[in-house]
């Protein structure tokens, strides 16, 4: 699979446990925000977004929330399972719009099923 | 319907030397991205085509490389000549505006990785 020899921070869960990741972000006026999943040879694919009006989003087995005050924002997984083994980034399209939502990628965080 | 696809999967190629990658983006997508990620870094843009007209091209790292995409389909990127520092993984991503929507999901394809050596 894909990988570039980048230093993630690596969260071990058991199987069945919830898994909690964070992102922090640094402008103020970000106003949207996106997870994406990457797993081992495939691309980043879209699992959840949310809009800076709203603190909290549920979807199937995720639900990420959003802490404007301290500028952060968490994706948890219910009920891990080894299919949710992947590198997760948050991203955020660009304020300016010009810029024509280029997205910034934060480091990414490695998750680890164990069985 | 057929996601991105980007082709080659994976390029080995000596430093000097000329590599194109391709990107066929979501049938339909006005938009098409490119980002990389280069050894210990996050993903980072490169450059976005609104049908063939180039948006930004700001995040292209010097004049070695070169996109095009004639015709508002498929893309292509060109490094060259390709120097080590350039290996990495090279994502494709491709939207469409929503009517209505400031935002619009990216859709990656799985992306090339490039090894110069």
């Amino acid at each position: 699979g894909e990988s570039v020899g980048l230093h993630l921070p690596t969260l071990s869960v058991q199987e069945g446990d919830n898994s909690i990741i964070n992102c922090a972000y640094s402008n103020s006026a970000s106003d949207y925000f996106i997870w994406y999943k990457q797993e081992s040879g495939k691309g980043p694919q879209f699992i959840i977004d949310i809009r800076s009006n709203m603190d909290k989003r549920q979807g199937q087995r995720v639900t990420v929330l959003l802490n404007k005050t301290v500028k952060h924002l968490s994706l948890q997984i219910a009920a891990t399972q080894p299919g949710d083994s992947a590198v997760y980034f948050c991203a955020e399209p660009s304020t300016i719009k010009a810029a024509g939502n280029k997205l910034t990628f934060g480091g990414g965080t490695r998750v680890l099923v164990k069985p | 319907e057929a996601g991105v696809t980007q082709f080659p999967s994976h390029s080995v190629i000596e430093k000097g030397q000329t590599v194109t990658l391709r990107c066929d983006p979501i049938s339909g997508h006005d938009n098409l991205y490119w980002y990389r990620r280069v050894m210990g870094k996050e993903i980072k843009f490169l450059l976005h085509f609104v049908k063939e007209s180039k948006q930004d091209e700001s995040g292209m790292p010097n004049n070695r490389f070169l996109a095009e995409r004639t015709g508002g389909t498929y893309s292509t990127l060109k490094v060259q000549p390709a120097e080590l520092e350039d290996s990495g993984v090279y994502f494709c991503a491709s939207s469409q505006d929503r009517q209505g929507e400031a935002k619009n999901i990216q859709y990656f394809g799985a992306g090339t990785r490039l090894s110069v050596l």
